[in-house]
């Protein structure tokens, strides 16, 4: 059964303040991993889809990260309007469901 | 569409009741998914379709769930004698298929509360 485990569970940063959140997942064969980003109220945004161990995607001030093991999502300088619940989700070999981890809420004080 | 349409965006109703919701995919969009979502968690898997059929229903809860998709675009997730433990958000997803890339696009769900 796939599993994914985000870290941390929330986050609070200053304005300008980089850090990188993290997404430990476990599956039979990786097909993909996506990163999605959801405002309170409404449903997940795609991000990025990474496929293979050391690709990098990047996206205005977000850059997503994998490895055979787990990706980061590192977000530098970031503003307010980068606040949000950020979601990690895995697609393996044999079906076509999303396996979501529980999120990381971001807040980014001014 | 411009996106994933779901409608009613809200819906409250009494325990035993039975409701529908409403998703209209991406136009072009062959395969269609239904997740829910409860509070502070991420969504969970329900039940996709390739075209007109119910590829996987491995994540539907019990029978009182079903879905359908008709025509292959516009699905409908029926849920019969609702209980208070059916509350969450209910999210829809289209990709343009099944395989390769496959990523899904999400509309903005509706939130079901059962009361």
């Amino acid at each position: 059964e796939d599993q994914v485990t985000q870290s941390p569970e929330a986050l609070r940063l200053q304005e300008g303040e980089s850090s990188s959140l993290n997404c430990s997942y476990t599956v039979s064969g990786l097909r993909g991993l996506f990163w999605y980003r959801q405002d309170p109220g409404k449903g997940p945004e795609f991000l990025f889809t990474l496929y293979s161990a050391g690709e990098e995607k990047e996206k205005e001030r977000l850059k997503a990260t994998l490895t055979k093991k787990e990706s980061f999502l590192h977000i530098t300088a970031p503003k307010p309007e980068d606040s949000a619940t950020y979601l990690c989700a895995v697609l393996s070999f044999g079906n076509e469901k999303l396996t979501f981890g529980t999120g990381t809420r971001l807040t980014i004080i001014p | 569409g411009a996106g994933v349409s779901q409608t009613p965006s809200n819906k409250v109703t009494e325990k035993g009741k039975y409701v529908e919701l409403r998703c209209d995919p991406i136009s072009g969009h062959t395969a269609l998914y239904w997740y829910r979502q409860s509070l502070g968690q991420g969504p969970e898997f329900l039940i996709y379709f390739q075209g007109t059929g119910a590829a996987d229903d491995s994540g539907l809860p019990n029978d009182r769930f079903f879905a359908v998709r008709p025509e292959g675009s516009v699905s409908t997730l029926k849920i019969q004698r609702t209980e208070r433990g059916d509350s969450a958000v209910y999210l829809c997803a289209s990709s343009l298929g099944i395989g390769g890339q496959n990523i899904q696009y999400f509309g903005a769900g509706t939130r079901l509360s059962v009361l």
